[in-house]
């Protein structure tokens, strides 16, 4: 079925380490999203990646859509105590079709 | 411009009751979409509302229904609630056929 697998599913780093998360599809996705979800709150939308190869950076975030556009990461470097979060990637297998969120990964930065 | 509100923003049900949950898109959205997320997972897809019409369906049983009203805002029912259906509930708006999607700060579940 359509399933997306994310890992690592916990990250505990220094500040000023660098931190990557890793999506994976066994099918082939339309696009994919990133989303950040801070402690008690909710997903906030930071970006999305449809062709394939696809390589897009916010600031200290960089994110990468694979070639067979089955895998996407999100690297992020010199870790602040702002990155803190729930880091989930979300694919579509088709243009209207449902958005599937992985299990997430939660980055915790030591100080 | 007021973003994805939902409402109530916590709630406590007894097994075997009904709720519903309430969603007002984003200002200029057309399209929702609800998700539910247990404690430590990512959201998991429930239903899609477009031109008050259920568009997209996730694996959820029939209990779970929706409905989308003309001015674009939504209800999320649950009947015959179980304890397994304590989540946390987002909604989330877009425009159809754009792919940023909105989050609302979600209605917490608790059934007991």
């Amino acid at each position: 079925g359509q399933q997306v697998m994310q890992i690592p599913q916990y990250q505990h780093v220094q500040e000023g380490e660098d931190f990557t998360t890793y999506c994976n599809s066994s099918t082939t996705l339309s696009n994919i999203q990133w989303y950040k979800q801070r402690p008690g709150g909710h997903p906030v939308f930071l970006i999305q990646l449809v062709k394939s190869g696809e390589v897009k950076k916010q600031k200290r975030l960089t994110f990468q859509f694979g070639e067979a556009k089955k895998n996407s990461s999100l690297h992020i470097t010199a870790t602040q105590t702002t990155d803190v979060g729930t880091y989930f990637c979300a694919g579509r297998y088709s243009n209207t079709g449902k958005l599937i969120f992985g299990q997430g990964t939660t980055l915790q930065v030591k100080p | 411009d007021a973003g994805v509100t939902q409402s109530p923003t916590h709630l406590i049900k007894t097994r075997g009751q009904q709720v519903t949950l309430r969603c007002s898109p984003k200002s200029g959205h057309d399209t929702v979409s609800w998700y539910q997320q247990a404690l430590g997972q990512g959201p998991q897809f429930i239903f899609q509302y477009y031109e008050e019409e259920e568009r997209q369906r996730g694996n959820f049983p029939d209990r779970f229904s929706g409905h989308q009203f003309p001015n674009y805002s939504s209800e999320l029912n649950v009947n015959a609630l179980l304890l397994g259906d304590s989540a946390l509930y987002l909604c989330a708006s877009s425009l159809w056929g754009i792919y940023e999607q909105y989050f609302g700060p979600g209605t917490r579940l608790t059934v007991t």
